[in-house]
Formats: structure tokens, sequence, C-alpha cells
């Protein structure tokens, strides 16, 4: 099974900030990969998916890169409504496995 | 409208069963993977199993192999997910997921709201 690692596991940060969060495969996955955003009692909900595509609607502060192994989430010019926690995904292969999560919290 | 409504959920004792359900609507079900997922209180995303559209592959976490079982009625538009010989650690709010496309590797493009199991005797 496909292991997903993610650093931090919590960051503080203040509006305006460029925030960076990666997430590491430990196989290979091409750009099987998705970003969600969760806010405290509300649904995920995806921000990029296949490593670097952003979903439509979705603000274009956002971005993703990588391949492969090694791949990140970007928040250039933080906002008051990204304070969340953030998982990646993998979906190269069942079991679909979620990173454990990065808080982003006020700082 | 497009969405999906979960249902099905509630207080079991371990060692029973619960079976949820999953109505779709406002897009062809029949045409997209689904998943099911669960999140336990105060933690994060767990991936549980995915049935491909037609229904002929179906995949699961190491953790409920053996004894989750998903399903989908494309007739009714709606998909399942039979649980049994539950345990306290799998109290968790559980999604249903529609995928992006067909194959069911892809993102998830739509979520449930979620129905909360609560394993606890």
């Amino acid at each position: 099974d496909i292991q997903m690692t993610q650093s931090p596991s919590s960051l503080s940060a203040s509006v305006g900030d460029r925030v960076t969060i990666t997430c590491r495969a430990s196989q290979g996955i091409s750009t099987y990969l998705a970003w969600y955003q969760q806010k405290p009692g509300k649904l995920p909900t995806i921000l990029i998916y296949a490593a670097y595509t952003l979903q439509s609607g979705v603000p274009s502060r956002f971005s993703g890169s990588g391949y492969g192994t090694d791949f990140t989430l970007t928040i250039s010019g933080l906002q008051p409504e990204d304070f969340a926690t953030y998982y990646c995904q993998e979906y190269k292969s069942a079991p679909f496995t979620f990173g454990p999560g990065t808080k982003v919290d006020i700082k | 409208q497009v969405q999906l409504v979960e249902s099905g959920g509630g207080v079991v004792q371990p060692g029973r069963s619960l079976r949820l359900s999953c109505a779709a609507s406002g897009f062809i079900f029949s045409d997209h993977g689904m998943h099911w997922l669960r999140q336990a209180p105060g933690k994060g995303l767990e991936w549980v199993a995915l049935i491909s559209y037609e229904g002929s592959s179906k995949y699961y976490a190491d953790s409920v192999k053996g004894r989750f079982t998903i399903s989908r009625d494309n007739s009714k538009n709606t998909l399942y997910l039979e649980m049994n010989r539950l345990r306290a650690e799998e109290t968790a709010v559980y999604y249903c997921a529609k995928v992006a496309d067909s194959s069911g590797y892809s993102h998830y493009d739509l979520w449930g709201r979620g129905t909360l199991v609560s394993v606890s005797s």
C-alpha cells in the first residue's frame, strides 16, 4: 500500500503570507494526487487534482506542483477564509490513502 | 440539484451490523465510480471502499475487508455500504463521494453531507 505523509502537521500564519504544504508518497504515483480543504464542521472540498490542476471556482492563489513522490500545495497570499485543514490524497491505486492533514491557523 | 444524501447511520452495539445508503440525484449516477469514506471525531479522512460505475470492480481498505460490502443499484441511483461486525473504533461520520470519472480512480467532485455511525455498548 502507498503511504502518504504531510508536513508540517500544523502551522501558524498571517493574512497575506505565502504558505507551502508538502505531501510525500511512499512510492511513485505520477500525478494521481488531489488536495482537499476542510473547515471545522464542514465537508472537504477539492482544491487541486492531478497534482497541479486547479478545480473550477477555486481561487488562483492556490497552486499545486510535483510528480512521482513529492508534491506541494502553495497558498500565495493567505486569506482569512483559508484557515482550515488541508489533506492530500493519492488515487493511483487502492487504498487511496489520505495524508494526515495540515492545520493552518491564525498567527 | 446535484447532490448525494446519506442515510442509515445511528447507534449500534459492537459486533452488530448496519447498512448505509447514499441517494444520488442531478447527475448520471451510472456513469461514475463511487466511494465511501469516513472521519472519526476530531480525526482525519479515511478511505473505506470503491465501486466502479457498473459495479463490477470493488476495493476495500484492509481494516474493513471481509466485514464491509459496497454495492450499488443504478436503477435506483443509490449506493450502499453494508457494515458487519462493527467495532467501537469505527465510530465516525461516513461520507459517500462521487468520482469525477467512470473508473473510480480520480478525485472527488461531490460529497454527501455524511451520516454518523456510533458504535457503542
